[in-house]
């Protein structure tokens, strides 16, 4: 049974329109990540929750924003998506820093 | 920030073959880890490995750890098609998440 759910698993946005994925956990885990992972690259660590408390990458654009309403559920929302921003993005779970990252199938988007 | 750096980037083998990836990292770690992606899908773990740990072994895995050379290594013995896919290791250091290396890109040829 999955234990790191993303969905969708395709989703296609127009430029500049908003756009939310969201990544569900049944390992009550306490760490939540989200990885953007261009095409032949490594995944790039965006943000991640700890518990309530959200740890953003120094590099990460404004554009990119997270919310972790309770322990299960974490969304990514893009305000404005560009062109550059089409990329597979991965969830992924941990018990805490340093441990095994359980990672969803991810979410492919597409910029149109 | 420290960060894996896999090599060889590529690598084709036959089927049978062992398969050896290497992982070089810049900074002390706490632990290491590898995953594997298959084309367009989720990573999944294969091994974490210690800092004070040299070896580890799972089924057809063996990954080892050298950390006054910073360095770690993947072997995959009698390799078989279903293998292939890209590996990944990824490094974190005390108090920081973990960051991943570029990739190896295993392709084992029936």
């Amino acid at each position: 049974d999955a234990m790191v759910i993303q969905n969708p698993r395709y989703q296609v946005t127009q430029f500049g329109k908003p756009v939310t994925l969201s990544c569900s956990q049944t390992l009550n885990h306490n760490v939540m990540y989200w990885y953007q992972q261009k095409s032949s690259q490594a995944p790039k660590l965006l943000f991640h929750y700890y518990d309530k408390d959200f740890n953003n990458e120094a590099d990460t654009p404004d554009n990119f924003q997270s919310r972790r309403p309770n322990t299960s559920f974490c969304f990514l929302d893009i305000r404005s998506p560009g062109l550059g921003d089409a990329a597979m993005y991965l969830c992924a779970t941990s018990r805490g820093p340093g441990t095994l990252a359980f990672f969803g199938q991810g979410t492919r988007l597409t910029v149109v | 920030s420290q960060q894996g750096e896999e090599d060889p980037q590529a690598l084709s083998i036959q089927e049978g073959e062992n398969a050896t990836m290497n992982c070089s990292y810049k900074t002390s770690i706490n632990n290491l880890q590898w995953y594997r992606q298959n084309s367009g899908r989720g990573l999944v773990h294969l091994i974490l490995i210690r800092s004070n740990e040299r070896e580890k072994h799972s089924g057809r895995l063996r990954v080892t750890l050298d950390t006054s050379k910073k360095s770690s290594s993947l072997l995959i013995t009698a390799s078989r098609a279903a293998d292939t896919a890209s590996y990944f290791c990824a490094t974190d250091g005390y108090g920081q998440n973990f960051v991943f290396g570029p990739g190896t890109r295993l392709s084992v040829l029936p």
